[in-house]
């Protein structure tokens, strides 16, 4: 059973400050690794893609991938009001089919 | 780029009546669509896998005869929910994958709010 597993939360951050969202992933044969935001009543909103080890950055937003741990993170730097949201983790398996957590509830207090 | 759209995107309907939901890439051929179903504060279900020109593939627990898939050219898919009951009420999701280098990156579209009265 492939498993994606993130902070549960909520998380909580004043406005300004640095968000940590985490994830853990179970199958090792996963190669890609995706963060959508979904805002209460919308549909998911891709933020970041990631494939290799390391980080890659947009804008704000950071996305860090240890294969070796099996886990993924997005950092979002100078954090507004408008992120609050919920962030879901993907981890994409065969078929193009994605494996999303259950998401992490962040706001962020003006 | 990869603009995804739903219509409708609210529908109320009585129970028993048939509702048809369709997904469009409206910049983009989507070689494989998925169709994704969410209840209040839960996460995304993956409801099945559509490819063009083929039936899809329902996951464990989707009932095929009641949630009719076609995924008729590149750029469209339906989801008839037939014999629609009030435990069918749900917030509908498509995606779509394009081709190339990001294939499995997925693109939602805006969802459909299905509510059985």
């Amino acid at each position: 059973q492939k498993e994606v597993e993130q902070n549960s939360g909520p998380l909580s951050v004043p406005e300004g400050a640095i968000a940590s969202l985490n994830c853990t992933y179970s199958d090792r044969g996963s190669q890609s690794f995706f963060w959508y935001r979904q805002y209460s009543g919308k549909s998911p909103e891709l933020i970041m893609s990631i494939y290799s080890n390391g980080d890659k950055e947009d804008g704000r937003f950071t996305a860090q991938l240890n294969k070796a741990s099996q886990y993924v993170s997005l950092l979002i730097r100078d954090s507004q009001p408008s992120d609050s949201a919920t962030y879901l983790c993907a981890g994409g398996g065969s078929n193009y089919k994605l494996t999303f957590g259950k998401g992490t509830l962040l706001t962020v207090n003006p | 780029g990869a603009v995804v759209s739903q219509h409708p995107s609210r529908v109320i309907c009585k129970s028993g009546t048939s509702v048809k939901i369709e997904c469009r890439s409206l910049d983009f051929q989507a070689t494989t669509m998925f169709w994704y179903r969410q209840f209040p504060k839960q996460s995304l279900m993956l409801m099945a896998t559509s490819n063009e020109g083929s039936k899809a593939t329902y996951e464990q627990g989707v009932e095929k005869d009641k949630f009719l898939i076609n995924h008729a050219s590149l750029t469209l898919s339906t989801l008839t929910v037939t014999s629609a009951h009030p435990e069918d009420s749900s917030f509908y999701i498509c995606s779509a994958t394009t081709s190339g280098a990001d294939t499995d990156t997925q693109y939602f579209g805006p969802g459909t709010r299905l509510t059985v009265l």
